[in-house]
Parts: structure tokens; sequence; C-alpha cells
């Protein structure tokens, strides 16, 4: 298994639309999971992390499935803002975090 | 605000050249990363340091070398710049518990002529 494998997309959805993106890990001993999103050309920032038992922070929803290894983002009611990409990041067994390739979103009005 | 700096923004060089991209940390943050991404691209480790005279090489092959003197600042040098080294440099850093996640600086872009 790769150590981290995302859908790249591109994502082309409407406005209002619901959308997720899943993302899977190959540490299964992992206990640190985050998504960050990427707007073109700058640094990742730390969206959010990723609890055991699911975690919402607004539109935003983030959820972690540890049988079968992958952490999920649905983002509700889609803004023409959300549009960027997102990266699925995981504590490797190094101590350091593993970013996925990034899901690429684009919400057209 | 940004609690991690990075200089020069943007930068254009001749081949051949040395140059050393600053990286400075407000936060106390022990661990210190620096990453490059081509546009588009997936982000490579180059670099990392878990604290004050201790660095270690990252995934990917690089011909830069990293200090790690002061907590607070994490410089990379490239000895001889080459177009090849054209790319953004991102460094980042976070605190000792793996449960926290990385801060990014806003980068360098570097473009060797």
């Amino acid at each position: 298994r790769k150590e981290v494998e995302q859908d790249p997309g591109p994502f082309n959805v409407p406005e209002g639309a619901t959308v997720a993106f899943n993302c899977t890990y190959s540490n299964s001993a992992s206990q640190s999971f985050f998504w960050y999103r990427q707007d073109c050309r700058k640094e990742p920032k730390l969206l959010m992390s990723v609890y055991s038992s699911g975690n919402e922070d607004g539109r935003f929803t983030a959820q972690l499935n540890r049988a079968s290894q992958y952490i999920s983002l649905l983002i509700r009611d889609s803004k023409l803002s959300d549009s960027a990409t997102y990266l699925c990041s995981y504590g490797g067994s190094q101590g350091n975090l593993i970013f996925g390739k990034g899901t690429k979103l684009s919400v057209k009005p | 605000e940004a609690d991690i700096y990075q200089t020069p923004r943007y930068l254009v060089i001749g081949t051949g050249k040395k140059i050393t991209l600053e990286c400075s940390q407000t936060m106390g943050h022990d661990k210190m990363y620096w990453y490059q991404q081509d546009p588009g691209m997936e982000l490579h480790l180059i670099h990392y340091s878990y604290g004050v005279n201790s660095t270690e090489k990252g995934d990917l092959s690089s011909e830069s070398t990293v200090s790690r003197i002061r907590t607070e600042h994490f410089p990379l040098t490239l000895e001889s710049a080459r177009p090849s080294h054209t790319s953004q440099y991102l460094c980042a850093s976070s605190p000792a518990r793996e449960s926290y996640g990385y801060t990014f600086g806003s980068g360098t872009r570097l473009t060797v002529v």
C-alpha cells in the first residue's frame, strides 16, 4: 500500500453542492490526522484535525475510519471561496507528517 | 499575522551562486522542516530538525544543507545553485507533540537562471 493516496481530481462542483474527499494511509499506528487547504501558489494552511469520533467545523466534517485506514472530508453548501487543493496528512512512523498529493476542488457559480 | 517567516519571498539568481533561504519562527516550536514543491505538485521533505544541533535529510535527495543553531532559526543553503533547483521552498514548524499540525511559512519562490 502506498503511504498515502488521494484522488487528485479535479472535482468540479456547483455552488451549494456537497462534496467529499477520501484519503487512504498506510501507517496503522498513526495517532494524528489532518486536512490542509492550499490555494494556488500559496502555502498549505491547517484546515482541521481529524479525531477518532469524527469532528465538525461549520460546513466541514472530518472522519476517521481506522479499520479501513482512511480519512474523509465532507464540505456542505460549497462556496466559490472553497476552491483550492485539499491535502490530507497523518503521522508517519518516523515522527513526521506524511502529506498526500492533494485533491483539487473547483466550485463554479 | 505570521508566526513563521521566510525570506526572501522571491529570488532570481544565476547558476553557480551560493544562496541561503531564511526561516524563523516565534512560536518556540522544537521541530522545523523544509519542503520543496513545484507548481501543482506534491510536497517533498528535504530536511528536518527536532531541536538545536539536530538535523536530518528528508525523502528527497537534495544538494542543500541546513543548520539549527537556535530554536527559532532554520536556514537552508544551496552551495551552488542550478536551474534544476528552481522551485518553491516551504519552511514549516510544529511543537514536539505529534498531535499538533504544522504551520507553514509563505515560502520562497526560487528561480535559477
